[in-house]
C-alpha cells in the first residue's frame, strides 16, 4: 500500500520570502502524485499533479513541484509568497492501478506574515 | 459550472443520536468519494461509488456508517449512533471517471460536532 508523509504541519514565512512544502511517499509501484490546496473556508482544490514525463510540474499561481523518485519526494515551492497563498496545502499519492485510491498526507497549514 | 454541493454547513448533535449529510455532484461525474477528515490529519476515504454501486468501502466503519447513491447522481451519508469520535468534517468528491490520475472536485464539507 502507498503511503505519504509531510513533515511539517506549520509553516511561518513573511511575504515575498520563498517557501518549500515537503512530502515523501513510499510505494513499491510506479505512483501519481498531487498536490490540494484549501483555502480558508473553502474546499480543497487541485493545484497540480504529476502523472509521467517531465519531472517538474507548474501551476498558474507560480508553485512549481518536483518528482524526485530516488529520493521518493515530491515537495512543493514557490520563489515569492504573498499573502493570498494562506492556505493549507496537502500532498496526495495514487498507484498506477484502477483499484488503487488516492492517499491524502495530513496537510501542512502555510502563514503568510506581511 | 456548478461545484459539488454538500449540505449542511455544520451539524452539532449529542452521541448516540443519528446523523445525515447530503452531496450532490458535478453533473455528469460518474464516481462519488465521501471522506472523513479528523483536525489535524488528511482527508481519510470512507467509501467511493461508481455510477450507483459501491468500488470501495474498505474504511467505512459499517456497524454504524451507511451510504448510498441512488441513480447514480446525488448521495446520502449516515451515521448511526454517532460517537464522540466521529467528529470530523465530512468531506464528498466527485470525479468524471474514476481513474487514479483523475482531478478530484471537492465540496466544502459538512462540519460534525458530536457532544
Amino acid at each position: 500500500a502507498q503511503s505519504v508523509t509531510q513533515l511539517d504541519s506549520q509553516v511561518p514565512v513573511f511575504e515575498e520570502a520563498p517557501v518549500e512544502l515537503r512530502c515523501n511517499y513510499s510505494s513499491s509501484v510506479s505512483v501519481y502524485l498531487f498536490w490540494y490546496v484549501q483555502y480558508p473556508n473553502q474546499g480543497l482544490q487541485l493545484l497540480l499533479k504529476y502523472l509521467s514525463g517531465s519531472t517538474l510540474v507548474k501551476s498558474i499561481n507560480g508553485f512549481e513541484a518536483e518528482f524526485n523518485k530516488s529520493q521518493t519526494s515530491f515537495h512543493l515551492r514557490k520563489p515569492s509568497v504573498h499573502i493570498s497563498d494562506t492556505a493549507e496545502y496537502f500532498c496526495a499519492v495514487s498507484r498506477y492501478s484502477s483499484a488503487s485510491k488516492i492517499i491524502f498526507g495530513s496537510g501542512t497549514r502555510l502563514s503568510i506574515r506581511p | 459550472e456548478a461545484g459539488v454541493a454538500q449540505s449542511p454547513r455544520y451539524k452539532i448533535i449529542e452521541k448516540r443520536q443519528s446523523v445525515a449529510f447530503w452531496c450532490n455532484p458535478i453533473s455528469g461525474h460518474a464516481t462519488l468519494y465521501w471522506y472523513q477528515q479528523i483536525l489535524g490529519q488528511g482527508p481519510k476515504l470512507l467509501i467511493q461509488f461508481q455510477n450507483n454501486g459501491v468500488v470501495d468501502d474498505s474504511q467505512l466503519p459499517k456497524d454504524r456508517f451507511s451510504a448510498e447513491r441512488l441513480k447514480g447522481v446525488d448521495s446520502t451519508l449516515k451515521i448511526q449512533p454517532a460517537k464522540l469520535e466521529d467528529s470530523a468534517v465530512y468531506l464528498c468528491a466527485s470525479s468524471q471517471n474514476g481513474a487514479t490520475n483523475e482531478k478530484l472536485f471537492f465540496g466544502s464539507g459538512t462540519q460534525l460536532s458530536v457532544l
